[in-house]
């Protein structure tokens, strides 16, 4: 079946570093791929998006790349801070559903 | 714009009761999608709904559970004979058309 993996599973920098996480997905015909930032105890927040018809997408400090042939997609924060600490999850969307990978918690260390 | 809305944010039942679960979208929204999160875990899809229809409900388990989305009122999510293993967050996410979602706060199903 449809399959997202995200690694890495934990990650640590230092702030004012640089972050990235990166999913593979397993059904080339997914063409919409969000990334959603959940802090503890509250709701997925969608942070960036893209869909299969643009490579890079950049909002800020965040950036998303997406890498059709290969079926990747990356997330990229720049400038880390403290408050960017959160579990991470990309999704890909799938025919009728979407697929979440299984997260990344980023600590931001001061 | 309002949010998401979800109720109750908690809820505590015994084994053997049923959980009703409400979820009313964002205003103007007619997609509605069901997920279920475990601690530490991500976001696992169990139903998606549009006004008065299922259109997948691939990842919702056949027995106990069933959800509705009615043209008045909102999308409910049941689940009946609860059992331990059914304590989870649910979160609710709507959409205006299919892409991008936007969750609602979740409830907390607790089963003692």
């Amino acid at each position: 079946g449809e399959n997202v993996e995200q690694h890495p599973s934990t990650l640590s920098v230092q702030e004012g570093d640089s972050a990235v996480i990166k999913c593979t997905y397993s059904d080339s015909a997914s063409n919409y791929f969000p990334w959603y930032k959940q802090e503890l105890g509250k709701r997925p927040q969608l942070i960036i998006d893209i869909r299969s018809n643009v490579g890079e997408k950049k909002d800020q400090r965040i950036a998303v790349t997406l890498n059709k042939t290969a079926k990747h997609f990356s997330l990229h924060i720049t400038e880390t801070q403290p408050e960017d600490s959160a579990v991470y999850f990309c999704a890909a969307h799938f025919i009728q559903n979407f697929v979440f990978g299984p997260g990344t918690r980023l600590s931001v260390l001061p | 714009n309002a949010g998401v809305m979800q109720n109750p944010r908690h809820l505590v039942r015994r084994r053997g009761q049923e959980a009703r679960l409400r979820c009313s979208p964002m205003k103007g929204h007619s997609h509605v999608y069901w997920y279920r999160q475990l601690p530490e875990e991500g976001l696992k899809f169990m139903v998606y709904l549009q006004k008065e229809n299922i259109i997948d409900e691939s990842g919702m388990p056949k027995e106990r559970f069933s959800a509705e989305f009615p043209k008045e009122g909102p999308s409910i999510l049941r689940i009946q004979q609860v059992v331990r293993g059914d304590s989870a967050a649910y979160f609710c996410a709507s959409s205006l058309d299919r892409q991008p979602q936007h969750f609602g706060d979740g409830t907390r199903l607790s089963i003692l």
